[in-house]
């Protein structure tokens, strides 16, 4: 079975710093990666996601995200982040042509400092 | 488009007094879906649904039934409440099957069961 590893319970950057979230994915054959971000009390906003083709993809609010295959990561980064992002950000797995959903990770709560 | 909408936002219960959490969605989407996200462990899937009249079991599907007798609706229905299904409850829906297609989430009910 698929499984999500977010290693970063939480991280603290300060406003205008650039940020890298971790995400490592366990599973056989190409996953469908996903990260998503949660604002308090929201539900998730889908950011990016990635299936095949180009290894950086690019997703809403200045995100984007690198696909390695033989690292089996897929880190969320961002070159400076703004006071609005602080939320808990989830990295999420899918298994190709399956439909029983998607495999999420423990989340990473992301702080900002002035 | 309202998008995916959740009744109740918050509900208390007590052990063993049943309710359903009600989920609908206006964008016609075939795939609709229930998490439960509990403090540290991330989304975990309860059950799930390809289409109307056809349901079936995720990661935690105990203490929980669903049905789906229209496109547009999906209701959770907890027979017999605990406190271990304290939790917030998210409901999700998709054009298709979950590893292709970008997943959206309602806003979430928080359910306490005392």
């Amino acid at each position: 079975a698929q499984s999500v590893t977010q290693p970063d319970i939480h991280i603290t950057v300060s406003e205008g710093a650039s940020l890298e979230l971790r995400c490592n994915y366990s599973y056989g054959a190409t996953p469908y990666l996903f990260w998503y971000v949660q604002s308090p009390g929201q539900g998730l906003q889908l950011l990016l996601k990635y299936f095949s083709g180009d290894t950086l993809v690019q997703g809403i609010k200045g995100f984007e995200a690198e696909f390695k295959r033989s690292q089996s990561s897929f880190n969320l980064r961002k070159p400076s982040v703004h006071w609005s992002d602080a939320a808990e950000y989830f990295c999420a797995v899918a298994e190709g042509g399956g439909a029983d959903g998607l495999t999420f990770g423990k989340g990473t709560h992301l702080i900002i400092q002035p | 488009n309202a998008g995916v909408t959740q009744t109740p936002k918050f509900q208390v219960l007590k052990t063993g007094q049943s309710m359903t959490l009600q989920c609908a969605q206006d964008m016609n989407h075939e795939y609709m879906s229930w998490y439960r996200q509990d403090p540290g462990m991330g989304l975990r899937l309860i059950h799930y649904s390809v289409g109307a009249g056809i349901t079936d079991q995720g990661e935690v599907p105990n203490g929980y039934n669903v049905s789906r007798s229209t496109t547009e609706d999906f209701p959770l229905r907890l027979l017999s409440a605990a406190p271990s299904q304290t939790s917030v409850y998210f409901c999700a829906s998709s054009r298709s099957g979950a590893s292709t297609d970008t997943q959206y989430f309602g806003p979430g009910t928080r359910l306490t069961v005392l």
